[in-house]
């Protein structure tokens, strides 16, 4: 099986800089994803990682390190609208099929 | 809008009892996958369908089953349902193949079961 631990909750102020850390456990990787999820809405694709190092997309980056099991996700110039759910997912491949497992997710609260 | 569709919106059942769920994707969308979401936890998958076949399937029972069709729909089918199956079910196609170079799923607003 696989394991994905994220922080439960964060908060952050208006225009800073937050760290969304993600750590896991898996036989067969097969690439990392990043999902927003508002309250009662469903989740929106951020970001995947499959190699090693940084991905930049506007004000969100997101880095993974297969060797130690972890990505964090980066978000810029926070905005009140960003405070929604962070999920991270991992995809497994070492069943023959394609199995992703995300975490709980981590509750992020941008305040003025 | 991701395009993805599902309904009912909402849906009461009591416990024993069956449900269908859809979800219509958007055409050329060969893959769907089917996630249940408990309040305050992540999704988790329940199966996955690539051109009308199970092509994995997550740690659920086999009164969850699933059908996806030509027509770019599919089902989700709960059978002797419990108390414990009250959750947002989710679903989510993709344009790639499962396992493709970024297999970016778009999901659906989900179906929210209450099971008395």
């Amino acid at each position: 099986g696989q394991n994905i631990d994220q922080p439960t909750e964060m908060t952050a102020t208006e225009g800073a800089i937050v760290q969304i850390n993600c750590t896991y456990q898996t036989s067969g990787f097969n690439g990392l994803f990043w999902y927003q999820q508002h309250a009662g809405e469903a989740p929106t694709f951020l970001s995947y990682n499959v190699l090693d190092g940084l991905e930049e997309k506007g004000r969100f980056s997101s880095f993974l390190s297969r060797s130690k099991g972890y990505s964090y996700l980066l978000l810029k110039e926070l905005q009140m609208k960003d405070s929604a759910s962070y999920l991270c997912a991992v995809r497994d491949a070492s069943g023959g099929s394609y199995i992703p497992t995300f975490g709980r997710g981590t509750s992020l609260i941008v305040h003025p | 809008e991701t395009g993805v569709t599902q309904s009912p919106t909402h849906l009461i059942k009591t416990r024993g009892q069956q449900v269908t769920l859809r979800c219509s994707s958007q055409s050329g969308h060969n893959t769907v996958s089917w996630y249940q979401q408990a309040l305050g936890q992540g999704p988790q998958f329940i199966f996955q369908y690539y051109r009308e076949e199970e092509n994995g399937r997550g740690n659920f029972p086999p009164r969850f089953s699933g059908l996806q069709f030509p027509n770019y729909s599919s089902e989700l089918n709960v059978n002797a349902l419990e108390l414990d199956d009250s959750a947002l079910y989710l679903c989510a196609s993709s344009p790639a193949p499962p396992g493709g170079s970024t297999d970016t799923q778009y999901f659906g607003p989900g179906t929210r079961l209450t099971v008395l």
